[in-house]
């Protein structure tokens, strides 16, 4: 029971590229989420999704899109990358309705130089 | 949306100290407030969760405390460790509607345990 799997641990981009951060969990979970996380700061919500064909934006969703095709997969995907993406990714999951611990994945370190 | 504030942004203390860690919310809707910690390079981890309809909640070391009215809530840690040492971030969410469980977070607090 792996939990949540998130590749890969880190990556250097350079501007305009792009890329797809994977998420993969294994418990079944309805609700998974992708956070950002700057330094010095607390986590903010890039995109959530509440099961398969699901999927809505968060409070900073510019330059980022996702999709949700399985209950298990979450891909998170910048287009154009910006120095201002540069941040941990952190996705998450949690059972659903009535249910809030958060699963963290062990998180994508992300610099765009 | 909802607003999440947490102070102090950094703490330091002795060995043995307690910590208290406070944050305040601006939803009133707001049922849910959980706290992280985070060790440095690692993913954030649960550690005690409080809901709207109890005024605390106590698990060993770690206590969280809820002031509806006041629309604020906070983090107890008594003798303190220096394994303790880590960032520690409160959250807020509301059951129901169309929340689906997202959390708001604080900008966390560097909790440093001197031995």
């Amino acid at each position: 029971n792996a939990g949540v799997t998130q590749t890969p641990k880190f990556r250097i981009l350079k501007i305009g590229q792009s890329m797809t951060l994977q998420c993969t969990q294994d418990m079944n979970h309805n609700y998974m989420y992708w956070y950002r996380q700057d330094p010095g700061m607390g986590l903010k919500l890039i995109y959530y999704s509440v099961g398969a064909g699901i999927t809505d934006k968060g409070e900073v969703p510019n330059g980022y899109n996702v999709s949700r095709s399985t209950t298990e997969d979450f891909p998170l995907r910048l287009e154009l990358a910006a120095p201002s993406q540069t941040s941990v990714y952190f996705c998450a999951t949690t059972p659903g309705t009535g249910v809030f611990g958060y699963t963290f994945g062990s998180g994508t370190r992300l610099t765009v130089v | 949306g909802e607003n999440v504030e947490q102070h102090p942004s950094t703490l330091s203390v002795q060995e043995g100290d307690s910590a208290v860690i406070k944050c305040t919310y601006s939803d009133s809707a707001s049922n849910y407030f959980p706290w992280y910690k985070q060790e440095l390079g690692k993913r954030p981890q649960l550690i005690i969760d409080i809901r709207s309809n109890v005024g605390e909640k106590k698990d060993q070391r770690i206590a969280v405390t809820l002031n509806k009215t006041a629309k604020h809530f906070s983090l107890h840690i008594t003798e303190t460790q220096p394994e303790d040492s880590a960032v520690y971030f409160c959250a807020a969410s509301k059951d129901g509607g169309t929340s689906y469980g997202k959390l708001t977070f604080g900008q966390g607090t560097i909790l440093t345990v001197h031995p």
